[in-house]
């Protein structure tokens, strides 16, 4: 299948600070990038979609200017948490989609960022 | 509006047996369901999906699932469980007119516990 890089995997970061994690598609181009939180044993929560060349879509209760997204090549979006706090502590995952998908093509997903604020 | 039910948030089976792990889904329009795994502190892993055709679609790690377009479900199995099948399984539906943001709708997952 196709390869979603994440970086960092883990990032610990220090109140009132910001911190960038990174979504690569490495082998395919990405129309289409997804942001996802997830707290320990919970499902996904999606926070955002983000096109390529264009502003992201928030989730309704997603606070876009604290989680700023930027699509700007079809193989790298990125998710800044600004002034972390440490509620925003949790798994942040990635996924991606195909240039021309169709419905039934399959989104592969990133290896997640462990994000903890202290 | 579309959505995706996960019945059981734990599913224990002893290693050897068949496990069987539920989904049933809401959509208007023919379905396209995905099952995808995430073992701890790890990314979600691509299963098997459903768009079209044969009802039982197999996939990695042998495990498959059966398409029931009269019940809307799409439970996941595999004949004999192993314990490094324990993990966390979400079950995804995307409907045909899913438009550019292509939203996956999930299920709140499974935690599949396999004992030795």
């Amino acid at each position: 299948g196709a390869v979603v890089s994440q970086h960092p995997s883990w990032v610990i970061c220090k109140s009132g600070t910001s911190v960038k994690i990174e979504c690569r598609s490495l082998d395919f181009q990405a129309t289409t990038m997804f942001w996802y939180r997830q707290f320990p044993k919970q499902s996904l929560m999606l926070m955002a979609t983000s096109n390529e060349g264009s502003k992201a879509t928030y989730e309704q209760g997603v606070e876009k200017d604290k989680f700023l997204i930027n699509h700007a090549s079809l193989t790298l979006s990125t998710l800044t948490v600004t002034s972390a706090h440490p509620e925003d502590s949790s798994f942040y995952i990635c996924s991606a989609d195909y240039v021309g998908s169709l419905p039934g093509n399959t989104i592969y997903f990133g290896e997640g960022s462990w994000l903890t604020v202290v | 509006a579309q959505s995706v039910a996960q019945p059981e948030d734990q599913v224990n089976v002893a290693e050897g047996n068949p496990l069987t792990v539920k989904c049933t889904y809401s959509v208007s329009g023919n379905p396209y369901l995905f099952w995808y795994v995430q073992y701890p502190n790890r990314g979600l892993q691509f299963l098997l999906k459903y768009i079209t055709g044969d009802n039982l679609v197999k996939g990695s790690y042998g495990f498959e699932a059966e398409f029931n377009k009269s019940q809307t479900s799409f439970h996941l199995k595999k004949p004999s469980a192993l314990v490094s099948d324990s993990a966390l399984y979400f079950c995804a539906v995307r409907g045909p007119n899913a438009g550019n943001n292509r939203k996956l709708i999930w299920g709140l997952g499974t935690s599949l516990a396999v004992n030795p």
